[in-house]
């Protein structure tokens, strides 16, 4: 099973764009690689899936070289409310039993 | 939002006694799942459901049972609650596919 490597915290300006690097050095081939992001007292809720390349959706994007042993998701103009932890998650699509959930990335947006 | 609840949504209790929490959906989605989350962790799989009556173990299973009588509904129980078992629990589902996973609004319990 792949884990995953991500910082503990990170401190962004509303309006910046903030980027999130996560490694899986051990990734398989079958693996997608999935994003997570939680409010205080809430559940996670799904950001981006990927697989390679690049994905975007209408939050957020997600970069993934051609390694695969990373990947780096990108959230354009951020504002206050981003604030919250963010997942990183590696897996088979679809076997979400096997997925580890790391300590995730506290990002933190000041005014 | 998916159509997730869970119940109680906070609870405190005594050691030696049984709680049970209760999942219920209504997406009609495969697979359920339990989590805890504790401080600066995060989610850690207790059990899981890939149908009605199939069960599975997660990573932390001890201490916990589940059980599945009905598509919408995912129980999970503490037979005999400890203080180690402070936690809050996180209900999710999904389906075959993408298998994004969709969460509850989780459950706070404390046992003293």
């Amino acid at each position: 099973l792949a884990k995953t490597t991500q910082p503990i915290s990170m401190d962004s300006y509303e309006g910046q764009e903030v980027n999130i690097t996560c490694s899986h050095n051990n990734i398989a081939t079958n693996d997608y690689i999935t994003w997570y992001q939680q409010f205080p007292s809430q559940g996670p809720r799904f950001i981006i899936q990927g697989y390679k390349t690049k994905v975007t959706n209408e939050v957020a994007s997600l970069f993934i070289p051609a390694d695969r042993k990373s990947s780096t998701l990108s959230l354009p103009r951020v504002s206050l409310s981003d604030t919250a932890v963010y997942y990183c998650l590696v897996g088979e699509a679809g076997s979400n039993y096997q997925l580890i959930w790391g300590a995730g990335t506290k990002l933190i947006i000041k005014p | 939002d998916a159509g997730i609840t869970q119940s109680p949504r906070h609870k405190v209790t005594e050691t030696g006694t049984p709680v049970t929490l209760r999942c219920h959906q209504t997406e009609n989605h495969r697979y359920m799942y339990w989590y805890r989350q504790d401080p600066g962790h995060g989610l850690r799989l207790i059990h899981y459901s890939y149908g009605v009556k199939d069960t599975d173990k997660g990573e932390v299973s001890d201490g916990y049972s589940v059980s599945r009588s009905k598509t919408e509904d995912f129980l999970l129980t503490l037979e005999s609650a400890t203080s180690s078992q402070t936690s809050v629990y996180f209900c999710a589902i999904s389906d075959l596919g993408t298998g994004e996973l969709f969460f509850g609004e989780g459950s706070r319990l404390t046992v003293l």
